[in-house]
């Protein structure tokens, strides 16, 4: 079955500094990959998702992702950081022949002003 | 409704008790996943539903959970003989569905369960 593996529980940024959560997948056939944000004691919101028509993913307030089939990754980034980003990120995963989808662990995202 | 309705919100049972949790999809959503998240866990697969069959349950943890969706649309999760381990959040998702792999999971608030 298909998988994703986030690095890092927690990464803390800067106000203003590059954001990069990463994630990568396993998966036998062409992926669908997904980004979700958590707010605090909010449900899970779809940021940006991959679904073969492009590569680089352009989601809401301000975050891409890339997708790299050589490296099965698909990393979360935005170039400056805002308070109000501080949240749970989750990875997702889903294929073409098993609907089901399945999420990585999760990355806590700090804020530092 | 527009979203993916859960209710309760939150429940509180005692051990060895029995509860169910509802999950009322996204109208048309053929698609349905529960899901459950216990603190500062990513959503953890229960079960998936395609229609009124579930299509695969291979994340129930034991027997004493079960769900149900018996007209292809709402569903009901069901735990019996509730322990403590089984508190965390039971989220609930729908999506299309069928031809439209590519299309994301819509999620509702969940319902916090609480064992004591």
């Amino acid at each position: 079955a298909q998988s994703v593996t986030q690095l890092g529980s927690h990464v803390s940024v800067s106000e203003g500094a590059l954001v990069l959560l990463r994630c990568n997948y396993s998966s036998s056939v062409p992926p669908y990959l997904f980004w979700y944000v958590q707010y605090p004691n909010q449900g899970l919101q779809l940021l940006l998702k991959y679904t073969s028509a492009a590569t680089l993913v352009k989601g809401i307030n301000g975050f891409e992702a890339e997708f790299k089939k050589s490296e099965t990754s698909f990393h979360l980034t935005k170039p400056s950081a805002h308070m109000s980003d501080a949240a749970e990120y989750f990875c997702a995963v889903r294929t073409d022949n098993n609907n089901d989808m399945r999420f990585g662990a999760g990355t806590r995202l700090t804020v530092k002003p | 409704g527009a979203g993916v309705s859960q209710t309760p919100s939150n429940k509180v049972t005692e051990k060895g008790k029995y509860v169910e949790l509802r999950c009322d999809p996204i109208s048309g959503h053929t698609a349905l996943y529960w899901y459950r998240q216990s603190l500062g866990q990513g959503p953890e697969f229960l079960i998936y539903f395609q229609g009124t069959g579930a299509a695969d349950d291979s994340g129930l943890p034991n027997d004493r959970f079960f769900a149900v969706r018996p007209e292809g649309s709402v569903s009901t999760l069901k735990i019996q003989r509730t322990e403590r381990g089984d508190s965390a959040v039971y989220l609930c998702a729908s999506s299309p569905g069928g031809a439209l792999m590519n299309t994301e999971a819509f999620f509702g608030q969940g319902t916090r369960l609480t064992v004591v």
